[in-house]
């Protein structure tokens, strides 16, 4: 099956720092992918949609020129977390769907997620 | 986006059937039933979904009610590994997966 790759998997940062975290489609082309967010026991919150070779659109209560959302290709989007603090430490999670798919019956595939912990 | 409920919990015995349910009574003809499940520390992982008609893969069985208002997520033959957490999610035309609670499924030996 279609495989999404994220990277680092885990990482620390100092606070203050900022911190790239990428995710690719291995064997697919994604013109979309999302973002989430998952704090312990918690269930995943999405952050953004990212669409390939346009602005990334938030949801409410992202702050936009915090999480930096890159989508340059149709293979890689990267969320950067600028001036990186505590409360950002979380469970960062990317997806993406297969290219031209507008129907819902098409699958989309998760990352294996990026463990962010902030010092 | 159409909403779904499921319990939080559930238990398993190891080799038995599990069946998860899932209530979206408000999901709309173009929506489709999707379940995902997570284990700890990892990414979710695509388990099936299904429009109307019931679906069956390597993984598991989807049975979806006449009215589609509710599913079921079949796991044959459950085994220590399946244990993990559980999402049936209604999918939007926008492509985007929203994750309610789930429903934690521990197989017990």
């Amino acid at each position: 099956g279609a495989v999404v790759s994220q990277h680092p998997s885990r990482v620390i940062c100092k606070s203050g720092t900022s911190v790239k975290i990428e995710c690719r489609s291995l064997d697919f082309q994604a013109t979309t992918m999302f973002w989430y967010r998952q704090f312990p026991k918690q269930s995943l919150m999405l952050m953004a949609t990212s669409n390939e070779g346009s602005k990334a659109t938030y949801e409410q209560g992202v702050e936009k020129d915090k999480f930096l959302i890159n989508h340059a290709s149709l293979t890689l989007s990267t969320l950067t977390v600028t001036s990186a603090h505590p409360e950002d430490s979380s469970f960062y999670i990317c997806s993406a769907s297969l290219r031209g798919t507008g129907s819902s019956g098409n699958t989309i595939y998760f990352g294996e997620g990026s463990w962010l912990t902030v010092v | 986006d159409a909403k779904t409920t499921q319990p939080p919990s559930m238990d398993c015995a190891e080799g038995r059937a599990a069946n998860l349910p899932c209530n979206h009574s408000t999901i709309s003809g173009n929506e489709y039933v999707y379940w995902y499940r997570q284990i700890h520390s990892q990414g979710p992982q695509y388990i099936i979904h299904g429009l109307k008609n019931n679906e069956t893969n390597e993984m598991a069985s989807l049975i979806i009610t006449e009215d589609r208002k509710s599913s079921t997520l079949i796991l044959p033959h459950a085994t220590l590994r399946d244990t993990a957490v559980y999402y049936c999610i209604v999918r939007n035309a926008g492509n985007m997966l929203t994750f309610g609670g789930g429903t934690r499924l521990m197989v017990k030996p």
